[in-house]
């Protein structure tokens, strides 16, 4: 069984403040996906980010960052220098490499204040 | 735009209407979903269709029922709903089941069961 684990349920910040967003991950498939999704309050969750088991590399785009420590099955989100428009829902989903179907986390709300 | 339209995008109906919700996607993908997404609660996905098949229904109460007439479109028919039953309902797709190249959302239809 798969397991989604985010356990800042909201973080409150002050524009241009950095801020990190916690995902831990339960599987016991070898190979499997991660991903970060954006739900701003549209409704609509937009894909950020998607990374393989295999692949450590942490990765940066703009002022979007994420460490993927396999070690302590996390994938952390952070983003530097906050904006308001950074105000949403982030959600962290898993999908094993076995044919099942995404997992999502609970969610973490994000709200930067002016 | 997403590249998945849903309609509407709210709805209000009593507990003894009966209404449908709609999901268009031409991306090209092979899969189609159904999630609830309650306040306060993870992301519940209620029917996952592969290439016009329903491939996994969650326990889903028989209140809700899909059809996927092809591959570019999605229904959700509902009847004699409970206000319990009030909540965003997002439509997916995925180029696979297993969405390991990630989901594609719409931006929900907000239902709320009078």
């Amino acid at each position: 069984a798969q397991k989604v684990t985010q356990a800042q349920t909201e973080i409150s910040v002050v524009e241009k403040e950095d801020v990190t967003l916690d995902c831990v991950y339960e599987t016991r498939d070898t190979t499997y996906y991660l991903f970060w999704y954006k739900q701003p309050p549209s409704g609509e969750l937009v894909f950020l980010i998607r990374r393989n088991s295999f692949d450590e590399q942490n990765e940066i785009s703009g002022r979007y960052s994420w460490n993927f420590q396999k070690s302590t099955s996390s994938f952390n989100f952070t983003i530097t220098a906050s904006q308001v428009v950074d105000s949403a829902v982030y959600f962290c989903a898993l999908s094993p490499n076995a044919g099942n179907m995404l997992t999502f986390g609970g969610g973490t709300r994000l709200m930067v204040k002016p | 735009e997403t590249g998945v339209t849903q309609t509407p995008r709210h709805l209000v109906m009593g507990m003894t209407n009966k209404k449908s919700l709609k999901c268009e996607q031409h991306l090209g993908h092979n899969a189609m979903y159904w999630y609830k997404q309650s306040a306060k609660k993870p992301l519940e996905l209620m029917f996952v269709y592969s290439l016009e098949e329903r491939v996994e229904n969650n326990s889903v109460p028989s209140r809700f029922s899909p059809e996927c007439p092809n591959s570019s479109h999605l229904f959700l028919h509902l009847h004699t709903l409970q206000p319990e039953d009030s909540a965003l309902y997002l439509c997916a797709s995925s180029q696979d089941p297993a969405g390991v190249w990630g989901y594609t959302f719409g931006s929900g239809t907000r239902l709320t069961v009078v």
